[in-house]
C-alpha cells in the first residue's frame, strides 16, 4: 500500500521569504505522477502543481517549484517569495492506478 | 468554464439515515473520484467511475456506494449513517482514468453532519 508521510504538521514563513514544505512517500508503482495541492480555509482544494516521476526535470510553476528526488522518494515544495494568499494546508499526493493518496498535511501560516 | 460542482453544500443527517451526494464535472472530463476528508486529516479515496463504470474502490465498507450517469456526473450513497461518516466529501474530476493518474481538480465540497 502506499503511504505518504509529512512530517511537518505546521510551519511558518515571512511575507516574501522562502519556505520548504517536506514529503516522503511509499510506493510500489513504476510510474505515478505526484501532486502538491493547496486547501484554504475556504475548502476548495486547489492544485499547485505536478510531477511526472518519469521525468528527471524537477517542475515549476511561478513562485512553487518542487525538489523530486525519486530514489529516496521524496517530494519537497518550495514557495519563494510567500504571499499572505499561500497560507493554507498543503497535502502531498503520489497518484497512480487512478487514485490520489493524500498526507495529513501541513499547515502553512505567513506573517505579514 | 465551470468548474466542479457539488450539492448540497451542508447537510446534517441523523444515524441510521441515507445521504446522497451529488457532483457534476468539468465540461468534457468523463472520470469522477470520490474523497472522504475527516477533520484534520487529508483526504482519504472512496471510490473512481469511468465512462459509468467503477474504476477503483478505496477501503470504505459497503454502506457507501456511487454511480456515474451519461452526462458524467455522479452521486454518492451512504446508507445506515454512523456518527464516524461525518466529514467533507469532495468529488474530483479528470479527463481520463487510466494507468496513470490523469490530474484531478476538485469541487468545493459537502459537509456532511451525523448526529
Amino acid at each position: 500500500a502506499q503511504t505518504v508521510t509529512q512530517s511537518q504538521p505546521e510551519m511558518s514563513v515571512q511575507e516574501a521569504e522562502t519556505v520548504t514544505l517536506s514529503c516522503t512517500y511509499d510506493t510500489s508503482e513504476s510510474d505515478y505522477y505526484l501532486f502538491w495541492y493547496k486547501q484554504p480555509p475556504s475548502r476548495q482544494m486547489i492544485l499547485v502543481i505536478r510531477q511526472e516521476a518519469y521525468k528527471q526535470q524537477n517542475a515549476t510553476e511561478n513562485r512553487f517549484s518542487v525538489n523530486f528526488q525519486k530514489a529516496a522518494k521524496s517530494f519537497s515544495l518550495k514557495i519563494s517569495d510567500s504571499q499572505l494568499g499561500d497560507a493554507a494546508m498543503y497535502f502531498c499526493a503520489p497518484g497512480s492506478q487512478g487514485n490520489l493518496i493524500f498526507g495529513k498535511g501541513t499547515k502553512l501560516s505567513v506573517k505579514p | 468554464d465551470a468548474g466542479v460542482t457539488q450539492s448540497p453544500t451542508h447537510l446534517i443527517k441523523t444515524r441510521g439515515q441515507q445521504v446522497t451526494l451529488r457532483c457534476s464535472p468539468i465540461s468534457g472530463h468523463k472520470s469522477v473520484s470520490w474523497y472522504q476528508q475527516v477533520l484534520g486529516q487529508g483526504p482519504q479515496f472512496i471510490f473512481q467511475y469511468y465512462e459509468k463504470e467503477e474504476r477503483g474502490r478505496g477501503n470504505f465498507p459497503d454502506r457507501f456506494s456511487a454511480r456515474q450517469f451519461p452526462n458524467y456526473s455522479s452521486e454518492l450513497n451512504v446508507n445506515a449513517l454512523l456518527l464516524g461518516d461525518s466529514a467533507l466529501y469532495l468529488c474530483a474530476s479528470s479527463r481520463i482514468a487510466g494507468q496513470f493518474t490523469d490530474t484531478q481538480y476538485f469541487g468545493p465540497g459537502t459537509r456532511l453532519t451525523v448526529l
